[in-house]
């Protein structure tokens, strides 16, 4: 069975410092992975996938993430955050043929200071 | 072209009754995932369906729960006799292909009072 962490339940930073959120994975098999993005009360909204190919995935709103396999890690950085970057961030697996049959990481919440 | 619809973007209900979710998913989409979002927890996944069919239904809880998604119309996820426990957000996604992303909607906000 695939599993997703998230070590860090919140990450403070100031506007305009660089950011990273760490996410790890445990699968037995090849997976796909994501990072999603909640801002409060709303849906989630795909930041960006890794399938295959480069292991630097570059996404939307300036975020990137890197699939590390040995690490099984795919952490996700910005260079410099906004304040509109506040939200909820979520990293998700799929292994193999499962689609969208996602397991998430239990989020991280990023708090932008001004 | 709109995106995934959900209704009631939040419902009330009491112990015992029961609570019907709906999903519209974007146009041109046939598959349809619904995910329950526990307070302060991740998404889990519940149950995966492609019109008429259930595909896969390994996270959904083996009573009281249940989906549909019939030929026309919306995916109806359906609880029964609810209970303060199935208070959660639950957010249905849809894709056009097993293999495409998904695309999520708001959620609806369920409330077991």
């Amino acid at each position: 069975a695939q599993s997703v962490t998230q070590l860090d339940s919140q990450v403070p930073v100031f506007e305009e410092a660089p950011v990273e959120l760490r996410c790890n994975y445990s699968s037995s098999v090849s997976v796909y992975l994501f990072w999603y993005v909640q801002y409060p009360n709303q849906g989630l909204q795909l930041l960006l996938k890794y399938l295959s190919g480069s292991t630097l995935v570059k996404g939307i709103n300036g975020f990137e993430a890197e699939f590390n396999k040995s690490q099984t890690s795919f952490h996700l950085r910005k260079p410099s955050v906004h304040i509109s970057d506040t939200a909820e961030y979520f990293c998700a697996v799929s292994e193999g043929n499962a689609g969208n049959m996602l397991t998430f990481g239990g989020g991280t919440r990023l708090m932008v200071k001004p | 072209n709109a995106g995934v619809m959900q209704n009631p973007r939040h419902l009330v209900r009491r112990r015992g009754q029961e609570a019907r979710l709906r999903c519209s998913p974007m146009k041109g989409h046939s598959h349809v995932y619904w995910y329950r979002q526990l307070p302060e927890e991740g998404l889990k996944f519940m149950v995966y369906l492609q019109k008429e069919n259930i595909i896969d239904e390994s996270g959904m809880p083996k009573e009281r729960f249940s989906a549909e998604f019939p030929k026309e119309g919306p995916s109806i996820l359906r609880i029964q006799q609810v209970v303060r426990g199935d208070s959660a957000a639950y957010f249905c996604a849809s894709s056009p292909g097993r293999a495409s992303p998904a695309f999520f909607g708001q959620g609806t906000r369920l409330t077991v009072v």
